[in-house]
């Protein structure tokens, strides 16, 4: 069974464009959440989605956006590139959005701002 | 404000044990994850703590105390492929689904 996949694996980008990342979950994950590390550091959260709403959302501005699609796949957007977006996003699918909830992680996307 | 402390780095011997500790202050508790991260890898699932006491997993045990907003990581008989960072994250804060997470405890294993 494949595990959470991510692509693309590395992004170079330059300051002041936008990207996508994507995400596609566990066959039969619901939710999907995603995440900012910068080296170093914990994971930051972003966003979670679960049936395709929102369900709760980080620190983050909203030059951040995301949304999911029907087959439970994700997109991760950012808008207006800044250096400090430098960062591996992650994605992390569960099979609900419930309180015991273990993630598994996909090997994310490396994104780098120029 | 969300705080989850963990120590930087730590250094152990091949075949020793280890407790990584985990404090925490955190608007909400839902739970307490342990991952492990090898560089340049995404995280892996450990453990999970939701009730005080200890959790047994093979070679890695977590316990937690909610009342001190505390945790540890026990790795017995270390290998080299132990050489991690381990993370602690607690499901909590504004949103009952956010996970909050510390910065991460490099292990390095020396034979």
């Amino acid at each position: 069974d494949a595990g959470v996949t991510q692509s693309p694996t590395h992004l170079i980008k330059t300051r002041g464009q936008q990207v996508t990342l994507r995400c596609s979950p566990i066959s039969g994950h619901k939710s999907v959440s995603w995440y900012q590390q910068v080296l170093g550091q914990g994971p930051q959260f972003i966003f979670q989605y679960y049936e395709k709403e929102e369900r709760g959302r980080g620190n983050f501005p909203d030059r951040f956006s995301a949304r999911q699609f029907p087959n439970y796949s994700s997109e991760l957007n950012v808008n207006a590139l800044l250096l400090g977006d430098s960062a591996l996003y992650l994605c992390a699918s569960s099979w609900t959005g419930g309180e015991y909830n273990e993630q598994f992680f996909g090997p994310g996307t490396r994104l780098t701002v120029l | 404000g969300q705080n989850i402390d963990q120590p930087t780095e730590m250094t152990a011997t091949e075949g020793a044990i280890v407790q990584i500790n985990c404090t925490y202050q955190t608007s909400g508790f839902n739970g307490l994850f342990w991952y492990q991260q090898h560089a340049g890898e995404a995280p892996t699932f450990l453990s999970y703590n939701v009730l005080d006491g200890l959790e047994e997993k093979g070679r890695f045990s977590s316990f937690l105390s909610r009342s001190k907003g505390y945790s540890y990581l026990l790795l017995k008989e270390l290998q080299m492929k132990d050489s991690a960072s381990y993370l602690c994250a607690v499901r909590g804060g504004d949103s009952n689904y956010q996970l909050i997470w510390g910065a991460g405890t490099k292990l390095i294993i020396k034979p």
